[in-house]
């Protein structure tokens, strides 16, 4: 069982360029969660998604940011007009649906995308 | 707003040593959870904490939980050099889902 794939690995894109983020959550699981890491700092929690739909995005910043997680493929975080302050390590996870209320699942986390902005 | 605070940001230490990581969280929580992470790597699960007085030991490191004082502890006994790597905790908030708020972190440098 694969577990939580991001591509790239590394990516560096100079200033007002475009950054595409992917992730593909483990088998079977329908949640995905993105986190920023700022160097030398802690996770910093971004959007909350299940397919087709935004459960919480009240981490991501309210210009340049956007994600999905269409019905089929991978989850995408969109940086648009990426600018230094960009640059950081993005983690997603991935978890199960809770089946009942009140029932969690835990997060598995990705290798992460390391973002470079020039 | 959810505040989680380590302490110490830095630790180092020599092999054969114990210490305590500590870390403070701000509003009732549901859960808890230890990760650690290396240079450079992803997180690596170590402990989820769920209830009042939880101990959970794995090797040489064990946490705990007071839900009263809003405080966990990950203690590592008689450390050795591959425990060197940087902990977070990370705290779910009752009324949020499943997304989890990280303290700062804790460098962790064991010296042969």
């Amino acid at each position: 069982n694969a577990g939580v794939m991001q591509n790239p690995r590394h990516l560096v894109r100079r200033r007002g360029q475009e950054a595409r983020l992917r992730c593909s959550p483990m088998k079977g699981h329908s949640h995905v969660y993105w986190y920023r890491q700022l160097p030398e700092e802690g996770l910093k929690f971004m959007v909350y998604l299940q397919k087709e739909n935004i459960i919480d995005e009240s981490g991501m910043p309210k210009e340049r940011f956007s994600a999905e997680f269409p019905k089929e493929g991978p989850s995408i975080l969109r940086i648009q007009q990426v600018v230094r302050g960009d640059s950081a390590a993005y983690f997603c996870a991935s978890s199960p649906s809770p089946s009942a209320e009140g029932q969690y699942y835990e997060q598995y986390f990705g290798p992460g995308t390391r973002l470079t902005v020039t | 707003e959810l505040k989680v605070e380590q302490n110490p940001l830095f630790l180092s230490m020599q092999e054969g040593k114990n210490y305590t990581i500590y870390c403070n969280y701000s509003t009732t929580s549901d859960r808890l959870y230890w990760y650690r992470q290396d240079p450079g790597k992803s997180l690596e699960s170590l402990f989820v904490l769920l209830s009042n007085g939880a101990v959970k030991q794995e090797g040489r490191l064990m946490a705990s939980l007071d839900t009263k004082a809003r405080l966990s502890t990950l203690h590592i006994t008689a450390a050795v050099h591959d425990l060197s790597a940087t902990y977070f905790c990370a705290v779910v908030l009752g009324n949020a889902g499943n997304m989890l708020t990280f303290g700062g972190g804790t460098r962790l440098m064991v010296k042969p």
